[in-house]
């Protein structure tokens, strides 16, 4: 079975820390993802990357950086955290460009005082 | 422009009922469809696609959907509910013609199951 991990499930900042979310896959896939999840807006993804050292932004990347130096690791960064940023983040893996089934970590869910 | 529209913030079914999940869709090209169940505090687990073929899928845990191109739907359903299945249910579509290959999300519909 794919296994995504989440570094923290539950996190508490505050406003104008710098935040790093780490998520780790074990199955060799290329496709990762980030995603804020909040109640009524179902998912949003912030940025997704299709390979290593290689990112793209997604619907609402503002306030938020990526980086992928290797494969297995899509870490999630907010330069400066505020109150707006209070969500879950979710991170996802798929196994390749053509393949759109995405497995999912168990979330972060991030409080920013 | 790409969209999924999950009609029912919240259904109510009593253990043992059929339950449906409603969800329709627009896409310029092909959908690719998706069901994702979200339990309390955990991440999305997949339950069942539609890319091409037989319009009835089959997923995970008893549950099928219905994919019905002239209604542009893809209704989640399940012949007898249990209340283990109480949970968030999401739909999220894939158009074929776009190159960025990324899934759009409903908003989710909360399942309840009465006992």
């Amino acid at each position: 079975d794919v296994k995504v991990t989440q570094s923290s499930r539950y996190l508490v900042k505050r406003t104008g820390e710098k935040v790093f979310l780490e998520c780790v896959q074990d199955m060799d896939h290329e496709n990762m993802f980030w995603y804020r999840q909040d109640p009524g807006l179902g998912l949003r993804l912030i940025y997704f990357s299709y390979d290593v050292k290689m990112k793209e932004k997604g619907d609402i990347p503002e306030g938020y950086s990526v980086s992928r130096e290797k494969k297995e690791r899509f870490s999630l960064i907010l330069e400066s955290a505020s109150t707006n940023q209070t969500s879950m983040y979710l991170c996802a893996s798929s196994l390749d460009r053509n393949t759109d089934t995405q497995y999912f970590g168990p979330g972060t869910r991030l409080t920013v005082l | 422009a790409q969209s999924v529209a999950q009609p029912e913030d919240q259904v109510n079914v009593a253990e043992g009922n059929p339950l449906t999940v409603k969800c329709t869709y627009s896409v310029s090209g092909n959908p690719y469809l998706f069901w994702y169940v979200q339990y309390p505090n955990r991440g999305l687990q997949f339950l069942l696609k539609y890319i091409t073929g037989d319009n009835l899928v089959k997923g995970s845990y008893g549950f099928e959907a219905e994919f019905n191109k002239s209604q542009t739907s893809f209704h989640l359903k399940k012949p007898s509910a249990l209340v283990s299945d109480s949970a968030l249910y999401f739909c999220a579509v894939r158009d074929s013609m776009d190159s960025n290959y990324q899934l759009i999300w409903g908003a989710g519909t909360k399942l309840i199951i009465k006992p």
